[in-house]
Parts: C-alpha cells; structure tokens; sequence
C-alpha cells in the first residue's frame, strides 16, 4: 500500500521559508510524478506545482517565483520550499501522487498546518 | 486557467437518498475530470477520475458522468459516511484546479 508521510515546520514568521519533506513508502518512486497542494482554513484546494523521478518541475504560475521542489531518489522522498511567507501562505499542505503530468492525484500525504504569524 | 463552478454549495439529505453534485467548467475539459472526497481533518480521497472511472476500492454507488463542460457525480444511496465535502478537479489544461466544492450533510 502506498504511504505518503509528511513533515516539516508548523511555524513560520513573515519572510521566512516554508519547508516542508514527503516520503515515499510502499510503492514505486520512479515513473510517477508528485505534486504539493495547499488549502487554507475552510477554503478550496491550491495547487502548487509537481515534479518527477528526473526532477523536472511543472509549477503553479501563481506562485512560480517563490516555488522550489526537489526530490532525492535515493530516500525515496521530495520537497518543497516557499520562500517570503505571509499571513496568506497560512494553509494545510498536502503532498501527493499522480501516473502523469497534470493527472488525477490518487495518493495523498497527510497533511500539515503551517501557520505564518508574527 | 479553468474555473470549476459546483453546486450547490450545501446539499442537505437523509441517508438513503440520492444526491446529485453538478462541476461545470468555464471552458471544455473533455473528459479530464476528477472528483475527490474531503472528510474534515483529511487529506481528500480520489473517487472518480477521467469522468466516470471508478478509483480503486470505491464502492459502485458513486458515479461519474459528464464530458465538456458539465459533469455530474451521483451517490445512489447515501450511506452515513458519504457525509463530506466533494471537489471536482480539472487536468485537462495546467494549473490543475479545483471546484468550491460541495458539501453534503444530514437533513
């Protein structure tokens, strides 16, 4: 069964950097793309970008120029970074799992809060 | 990028009836829809993806219909767990993107 588990920084200030980390467990890395999506406090789902095994990246255009995902092939996990937070960044994160570019995503990770506040 | 429009917002049923949940593109997604069901504190769960294809391990109550811009997803039979929030999502363009969703509680 396929697991996704995720952590990193519940906290942040404004300006700092969101990072948060997804592990891959129960299935095959290579071959499917893994995306990130955000929904803040009683709202709708945001999707923020995705990236494959060969670390080739498709990003939200709306955040593009604060956006970086990575993954380590060799851990069996990806990441991603957000740089100069604001209030507005306050949302759950998701990571997730599709069979293609721009798929249906049939895996998700957990999920985890992180909340910009000074 | 598409916009999905859902409706209603609230559906307010009884167990055992039917409900009937409308996705409507701004734009033609052929048959690039997907819906998702969200339970509060979860992460949402894959129900029906390219319109009318059963994700696995989802019972034969939930369907998919639709192509273009209109598309439906129908529960038979409410069963107490299939008291949720739904959200379509398109792929037929990038960004993905998500409905407002709709929320289906008990009457």
């Amino acid at each position: 069964q396929v697991q996704l588990q995720q952590w990193g920084a519940g906290l942040l200030k404004p300006s700092e950097t969101l990072s948060l980390t997804c592990s891959v467990s129960g299935g095959s890395f290579s071959g499917y793309y893994w995306s990130w999506i955000r929904q803040p406090p009683g709202k709708g789902l945001e999707w923020i970008g995705e990236l494959n095994h060969s670390g080739n990246t498709n990003y939200n255009q709306s955040l593009k120029s604060r956006v970086t995902m990575s993954i380590d092939m060799s851990n069996n996990v990806f990441s991603l970074k957000l740089t100069s937070v604001t209030a507005a960044d306050t949302a759950v994160y998701y990571c997730a799992r599709s069979k293609a570019w721009n798929g249906h995503l049939d895996y998700w990770g957990q999920g985890t809060l992180v909340t910009v506040s000074s | 990028d598409i916009v999905l429009t859902q409706s209603p917002v609230t559906l307010s049923l009884s167990p055992g009836e039917r409900a009937t949940l409308s996705c409507r593109a701004s734009q033609s997604v052929d048959t690039y829809l997907a819906w998702y069901q969200q339970k509060p504190g979860q992460a949402p769960r894959l129900l029906i993806y390219d319109a009318s294809n059963r994700a696995t391990g989802i019972p034969a109550r939930f369907s998919g219909s639709g192509s273009g811009t209109d598309f439906t997803l129908t529960i038979s039979s409410l069963e107490p767990e299939d008291f949720a929030l739904y959200y379509c999502q398109q792929r037929r363009n990038s960004p993905r993107t998500f409905g407002g969703g709709t929320m289906v509680e008990i009457k």
